[in-house]
Formats: structure tokens, sequence, C-alpha cells
């Protein structure tokens, strides 16, 4: 079983719609970090959230870290081309290796 | 600093041959990663340096698979008699100490035929 269970796994939508993603577990973390990884290259860290409740917003992409730090979720308004990726996220376990979700593939049409 | 560095980008090589990938991580970063990735999954952690101890290597890594980072600064990956198999993105990543998430190199990409 995944630590880490993310939803959608696909995502396709219209330019300018707003979009949600999320990023699930059973357990508690004490910090998550959010990715984007484009076809070829490696994944890009967006964000990390540390504190329950936590709200970042980098932008128009808004993350959200859940109160009991088990959850998180992305949310992206009036998404754009650009934003077309896989999203990732990634939480620490152990010595500080990062272990990754299933990942949510957007594509965004123009 | 330019961020991780990873060469070669692309390698193809034949079943059987040994091969080895370098990364540069970023020069503050004492903490070094090995992560491999296929087709459609997320990255699968390999291995993990602190400096150039190797603290913890995955099942993943097997007996034909060795890493190390002499001197606590670049991280060399070998692998060796390839197998199809093997055929994936590996993913080289540092960070400091702290929670604020590790960064990635651009990635090699081994096709094995």
């Amino acid at each position: 079983t995944q630590l880490l269970e993310q939803s959608p796994q696909f995502l396709s939508i219209q330019e300018g719609e707003n979009l949600t993603v999320y990023c699930n577990s059973s357990s508690v973390f004490s910090s998550l970090q959010w990715y984007r990884q484009e076809p070829g290259e490696g994944p890009v860290l967006l964000v990390t959230v540390v504190t329950g409740g936590e709200v970042k917003k980098l932008k128009r992409l808004t993350f959200q870290f859940g109160d009991a730090r088990k959850d998180s979720s992305l949310h992206i308004t009036a998404a754009q081309p650009g934003d077309t990726g896989l999203y990732l996220c990634a939480v620490n376990r152990g010595t500080y290796k990062y272990i990754f979700g299933t990942g949510t593939r957007l594509k965004v049409l123009a | 600093d330019t961020g991780v560095s990873q060469d070669p980008r692309h390698k193809i090589t034949k079943r059987g041959q040994n091969v080895t990938f370098r990364c540069d991580p970023i020069s503050e970063h004492n903490r070094l990663y090995w992560y491999r990735q296929t087709l459609g999954q997320g990255p699968e952690f390999l291995t993990y340096f602190q400096n150039e101890a190797q603290l913890e290597k995955s099942r993943l890594l097997s007996d034909r698979f060795s890493a190390e980072r002499p001197k606590g600064s670049f991280s060399t990956l070998e692998i060796q008699r390839t197998e199809q198999g093997d055929s994936a993105m590996y993913l080289c990543a540092s960070s400091s100490r702290g929670p604020e998430g590790a960064f990635f190199g651009q990635g090699t990409r081994l096709t094995v035929v």
C-alpha cells in the first residue's frame, strides 16, 4: 500500500478553470512538500508546509496542510497551459528520506 | 550556484554493460539522495548520504548497484551488468538539515537495449 495517495490520478481541463488535487494518508507527518515535474525533467520543489492548517500561496497556487497533518491539497486558480505537469506530494520518513505520492498528471488545454 | 547537476542527461547502453552516473549537489547541502523513476510513477528512494556516509539503502538497490560520495561532495551511482529492467530516470537530489524539502537535478535517462 502507498503511504501517500494522490487524487485524481489524471486531470484534463480547459484554460481558465479551477482545480484541486489531493494528497492523503493515514499517517501524521511533521512536514509535507509539493513538487511539479515536467516530462524529461526532475521534480521542482514548489512549497513545504509544516503546521497543521497552514495555507501557503504561490501566485495562482494555494497549498493547504490538513489540521491533523495527515493530508494536503493544492488548488490552482485560472489554470494555464504552463501549469501542465505531474504534481507530486512528498513527506520525510526516517532519516530525512523523502517518500513520494502516486502523482496527479494535469493537462491544461488552451 | 546553479542547483543540482547530473551527468549524463541520457545514456543508452547494451544489456550487460556497466554504467556510471554523476551528481553534483548544491554546494552547501550535506544530504544527498538517489531516486529512480519509471514512467507514470513517482520517484522511488534508492539511497541517502549524509556527508560521505551512506546511511540508508533501499531494498530496490540490488548488489549490482553501488553509490559513493567521496569527501561528501559529488556522488556517483554505478550499475553493473545492466538489465532491461534498469531502464528508468535516475534522479539525484540534495538538501540541507530541516524540513524545507529536497532539490532535484534534471535526471539521467537510462535506456538498456
